[in-house]
């Protein structure tokens, strides 16, 4: 059984472009999160997501940030227009169910802007 | 919103020392549970704890869940260099998202052979 399945594993952009992670829950699993980690520091929650439903977007920041979870396919984070501080590692998780089931997480993508 | 401090944020300890970090909250958890990330790697997860009072053991690792519900510890005996890591805990929002996970700051733990 497949683990969480994070593309690319490392992304350059230079300030202004477009970025977009791309995340694979596991087999099974319809619940998506997203985290956003900065050197040396703890995960910060983003996005919680069900298949073709936001459930809470409470730690997005409100402007070039946006995420995705359609019927078909990966869950998408998409940052428009990135700069310098959006240099993060992002990590996607998924769990079977919301109710307190363990989160499993993806290797990560490591954005940085150039 | 809901905040879970966690010290200390370095240990350094020779290998065979053991270790503990701590992990408070203002407000009761509907559970917490507990990380470990390598090196450039990602969250694994550990354990889970539900229950007040709750103490689970995995080998040389011991957890426990206060009884009030706001702090939970993880302690490691005799530590090894394979222990080396960020050591997370993570507690549940509850409600309707009840999945988001608020993590701690993490305690970098380095292991001296």
């Amino acid at each position: 059984n497949a683990g969480v399945m994070q593309n690319p594993r490392h992304l350059v952009r230079r300030r202004g472009q477009e970025a977009r992670l791309r995340c694979s829950p596991m087999k099974g699993h319809s619940h998506v999160y997203w985290y956003r980690q900065l050197p040396e520091e703890g995960l910060k929650f983003m996005v919680y997501l069900q298949k073709e439903n936001i459930i809470d977007e409470s730690g997005m920041p409100k402007e070039r940030f946006s995420a995705e979870f359609p019927k078909e396919g990966p869950s998408i984070l998409r940052i428009q227009q990135v700069v310098r501080g959006d240099s993060a590692a992002y990590f996607c998780a998924s769990s079977p169910d919301s109710m307190g089931e363990t989160q499993y997480f993806g290797p990560g993508t490591r954005l940085l802007v150039l | 919103g809901q905040q879970v401090m966690q010290i200390p944020q370095y240990q350094h300890v020779q290998e065979g020392e053991d270790f503990t970090t701590y992990c408070n909250s203002s407000t009761t958890l509907s559970n917490i549970q507990w990380y470990k990330q390598r090196p450039g790697g990602h969250p694994v997860f550990l354990i889970q704890l539900v229950k007040s009072g709750e103490v689970k053991k995995q080998k040389r690792l011991t957890f426990q869940f206060g009884e009030a519900k706001k702090n939970s510890s993880l302690h490691i005996t005799a530590t090894q260099t394979t222990d080396v890591g960020t050591y997370f805990c993570a507690a549940s929002a509850g409600g309707t998202s009840y999945g988001k996970l608020t993590f701690g700051q993490g305690t970098i733990l380095t292991v001296h052979p």
